[in-house]
């Protein structure tokens, strides 16, 4: 069964660019989450996406927009890019209730210069 | 906000010895409490979770202690080895979905 797989996994953008990250969820697993992961900040949650609707959202400014298609693939986009936003993206998926085992993707590495 | 606090912040145990990382949580509302093990390069994986309504939970080397009064659990990873050596971050969360709020992180390192 193949894991969480996320796309691209390394990518340099420059400041004011847009930038849009793809993620295939485990196998019949309909909740796909988003993290950012900093060396300041740690672990945060950006947005949980279910049946192709937002479901909960972080404390993330309004540049920061993800969608889910009804194969349950995810995407994030950051819009105007900043240096602050350099970080490793992780998607997650699981199944539809809390409780349920989170799986995380290995991440998108985001360089912004 | 943090709403999970996690300690130490690092950590450096003999090989054969016992690591023990604490977490602490404000929100009464969380009801689960999973641990992830992140290796350089990869994403956190899964090591072991639990639920309120059980004080501990045990999983080969891998034990969490859970106090509810005190909104306290820990990690007691015993007999620790090199290949420990690891980023361990606990995390919560409550009935509002799949979205987990995690502690700082705990970077172990096991020495041979």
């Amino acid at each position: 069964k193949a894991g969480v797989t996320q796309t691209p996994r390394y990518l340099i953008k420059t400041r004011g660019q847009q930038v849009t990250l793809s993620c295939s969820p485990i196998s019949g697993h309909r909740s796909v989450s988003w993290y950012q992961q900093t060396p300041g900040q740690g672990l945060q949650f950006l947005f949980e996406y279910f049946s192709e609707t937002q479901r909960n959202k972080g404390n993330f400014p309004g540049r920061f927009s993800g969608r889910q298609f009804s194969n349950s693939r995810s995407e994030m986009n950051v819009s105007t890019l900043e240096l602050g936003d350099s970080a490793l993206y992780l998607c997650a998926s699981s199944l539809v209730g809390p409780g349920n085992t989170i799986y995380f993707g290995e991440g998108s590495w985001l360089t912004v210069v | 906000q943090q709403q999970v606090k996690q300690s130490p912040q690092s950590l450096i145990v003999q090989k054969g010895g016992i690591s023990i990382i604490n977490c602490a949580y404000e929100n009464t509302a969380f009801d689960y409490f999973p641990w992830y093990q992140q290796f350089p390069g990869k994403g956190p994986a899964l090591l072991i979770a639990i639920r309120p309504d059980v004080s501990e939970k045990k999983e080969g080397r891998f034990t969490i202690s859970f106090n509810k009064s005190a909104k306290q659990f820990s990690l007691h990873i015993m007999d620790s080895q090199p290949g420990d050596s690891a980023t361990y971050f606990c995390a919560a969360s409550g009935n509002a979905g799949n979205m987990l709020t995690f502690g700082g992180g705990t970077r172990l390192m096991v020495k041979p």
